[in-house]
């Protein structure tokens, strides 16, 4: 059974730190693209970032590019989110996804049940 | 990047029929198959229920259908049951800086 479970949201004060991972099981980590996507009650969905499996490439949404960085870690099979610089706009529930096999591979086909970062002082 | 536009809200009462609309641009919808969308309970997070316009993933009833026409895509639920009021979200790959983006989400009430 595919898994995933955030960890590491919590409060984080304006232009402070803050470091999300996400533990994935029951499938072959390495052979999947993953992704980050947030959600607020106020603009919804936003996909914040994404890694390919194996070459390991990464793109950015506009409004973090520069200020967070996603990895994967392949021997604990962990993908992570490292985001600095936080504003008062990075406010979300954070979730790990999974990018689909087949197709496009533009979907997310599993979800992990998210971690919230809430950014005030 | 903007979002997809998606209706506020809709509704439906049991057994009827009700279709969701999608609307992008030639940079996203209208140019790729490559439509997804999502059913998200309240407090639960979003599962997939179709991909690539109009696949279903393997578990999801063939009560729910997608379509494409130009810079609008669809989601169709045929006999609406009380377990299907939950918000929608559409998403599609783009070819401009942000590859993938989504829909503002619909409210569906079955009434």
């Amino acid at each position: 059974e595919v898994q995933l479970l955030e960890s590491g949201g919590g409060l984080v004060q304006p232009g402070g730190s803050l470091r999300l991972s996400c533990a994935a099981s029951g499938f072959t980590f390495s052979t999947y693209a993953m992704a980050w996507v947030r959600q607020t009650p106020h603009k919804g969905l936003e996909w914040v970032s994404k890694i390919s499996g194996y070459g390991g490439g990464t793109n950015y949404a506009d409004s973090v590019r520069g200020r967070f960085i996603i990895s994967r870690d392949w021997s604990k099979n962990t993908l992570n989110l490292q985001m600095d610089s936080l504003k008062a706009e990075d406010t979300a529930v954070y979730y790990c996804v999974r990018h689909g096999a087949y197709g496009s591979g533009y979907y997310a086909d599993y979800w992990g049940p998210g971690t919230l970062v809430t950014v005030s002082s | 990047q903007s979002a997809l536009t998606q209706p506020a809200s809709v509704s439906g009462s049991p057994g009827q029929s009700i279709t969701i609309s999608c609307t992008g641009t030639s940079s996203d919808v209208g140019g790729f198959n490559f439509v997804s969308w999502y059913q998200q309970h309240p407090g639960k997070a979003p599962k997939l229920i179709i991909y690539d316009v109009t696949n279903r993933p393997s578990g999801v009833s063939n009560r729910f259908s997608g379509s494409k026409s130009g810079n609008t895509a669809s989601l169709t639920i045929s006999g609406l049951q009380t377990e299907d009021e939950a918000d929608y979200y559409c998403s599609s790959y783009s070819i401009t800086s942000t590859p993938w983006v989504f829909g503002v989400g619909t409210q569906l009430t079955v009434l």
